[in-house]
Order: C-alpha cells, then sequence, then structure tokens
C-alpha cells in the first residue's frame, strides 16, 4: 500500500510569507507526528496527533507554528511570517496507533522548506 | 526530557569492513530503541530496533546492542556495501506513554568501494 506522502517536496518562500505543508498518512494509522531536521542535526519533534486531537504540541518552537488535522487522516503544519531561521525538512511520520506499546512510526519523504 | 547522543558524526569505511555507531541515552525509563537510515532525499525509514529486555539482536549484516546499566547502545554493520551510504539516526522512547521518539543528531557513513 502507500507510503506516507508530504507535499510539496519543496518550497521556496520569502520571508514573512505563510506556509502550509501537508501530510497523508498511511491509510489507518491513528497516529501522527510532525519533525524538523535542520542541516547537520537530529529530528526534531514538533507536534504529535492522535486521530484529530493534539495532546503534545510540545515541541512547536513559536506561536507562529500550528498544525491541524481533520478527519483523523490528513494533517496540515502552517508557519507564518516565516523566517529564515525555518529553513529546514519538515518531515511526517504515522503509527499504527501511538498509544501503549511500540508502533513502528513511517516517514514520509520530506518538505524541504527554504525561506529567503 | 530524554536526550540521545551519537557518535561519531562521520563515518567512512571500505567496502567489505565493518561499521560501528555508538549512542548513549540519559533517561532510565526508556525501553524501546530503533535505528533508522536515510537515503538522500527520503525519509528516515525503520532498519532495526531493540527493546530493553534484549542485550543484542541481530538481522543479517546488521546487529544492535544494548547496556541498559550504562545507558548506551551501538548498531553494527558488518560487510559494509556501497548501498549501506547513508545517515543513520539512533532513537530512545519510552512505552509508558505515547511513542515520542528522541532521535540522535545522525551518523553520515560513507562506504568506499
Amino acid at each position: 500500500g502507500a507510503g506516507v506522502s508530504q507535499s510539496p517536496s519543496n518550497k521556496v518562500t520569502e520571508k514573512g510569507k505563510d506556509v502550509e505543508l501537508r501530510c497523508d498518512p498511511i491509510s489507518g494509522h491513528t497516529a501522527l507526528y510532525w519533525y524538523r531536521q535542520s542541516l547537520g542535526q537530529g529530528l526534531e519533534f514538533l507536534i504529535y496527533f492522535q486521530g484529530n486531537s493534539a495532546p503534545d504540541k510540545s515541541g512547536l518552537p513559536s506561536d507562529r507554528f500550528s498544525a491541524e488535522r481533520t478527519g483523523g487522516s490528513v494533517s496540515t503544519l502552517t508557519i507564518q511570517r516565516t523566517q529564515q531561521e525555518d529553513s529546514a525538512v519538515y518531515l511526517c511520520a504515522s503509527s499504527r496507533s501511538g498509544g501503549q506499546g511500540l508502533d513502528t512510526q513511517y516517514f514520509g519523504p520530506g518538505t524541504r522548506l527554504t525561506v529567503l | 526530557g530524554e536526550n540521545v547522543e551519537q557518535h561519531p558524526s562521520t563515518l567512512s569505511v571500505q567496502e567489505g569492513d565493518s561499521a560501528v555507531i555508538k549512542c548513549t541515552y540519559s533517561d532510565s525509563a526508556s525501553n524501546y530503541f530503533p535505528w533508522y537510515k536515510q537515503e538522500l532525499g527520503k525519509g528516515p525509514q525503520l532498519i532495526i530496533d531493540i527493546r530493553s529486555n534484549v542485550g543484542e539482536k541481530k538481522d543479517q549484516r546488521i546487529a544492535v546492542t544494548l547496556n541498559k546499566t550504562a545507558k548506551h547502545f551501538s548498531l553494527h554493520i558488518t560487510e559494509t556495501q556501497p548501498e549501506d551510504s547513508a545517515v543513520y539516526f539512533c532513537a530512545a522512547t519510552y512505552s509508558g506513554g505515547y511513542q515520542k521518539v528522541t532521535f540522535g543528531t545522525g551518523t553520515k557513513l560513507q562506504v568506499i568501494p
């Protein structure tokens, strides 16, 4: 079956503009995660969804970042008034349940965001 | 919170040699340690994992070891091949709640033909 997909694959924007990044998880996966990967760095956790709710938003770096998930499926990460330090690869992952137990997280290919 | 350190940041080996990547973690409650391989332009893919009730696990040319007392775990790749070239991430998580995973900073492995 299809894996996690993300769009766009690349996004170049000007400082101060808003951007929306999309994630389509694997069908039936209830847990969804957003990570940020800066050059030469590991994966920085941003937010976790269980269904449509986000029990853990602790990784969002500022109030310019927000995310939503509708219908327990597609998620959108929005960055308002982008800054150059927002440039990174944004990765989405999904897992079957995300609750008790250790479900494998399956990652999408990421969206490379460049803020000029 | 959990902190995962990973070494080395880069590693070059000759084809056929072994490669070892080491990680340490800080939270003694962590009990699941996955390893991911990330090829250029792709998302990380799980290659092997180990749970805290196991000291070693092997899958063909790949093995992981875990020392709970010292809080460190390692990835061993034997008979390396050019297609093993990628960035490898270790991670640690705790199964008591949802699966919030803390990743290491990655090791760029280059296998020289």
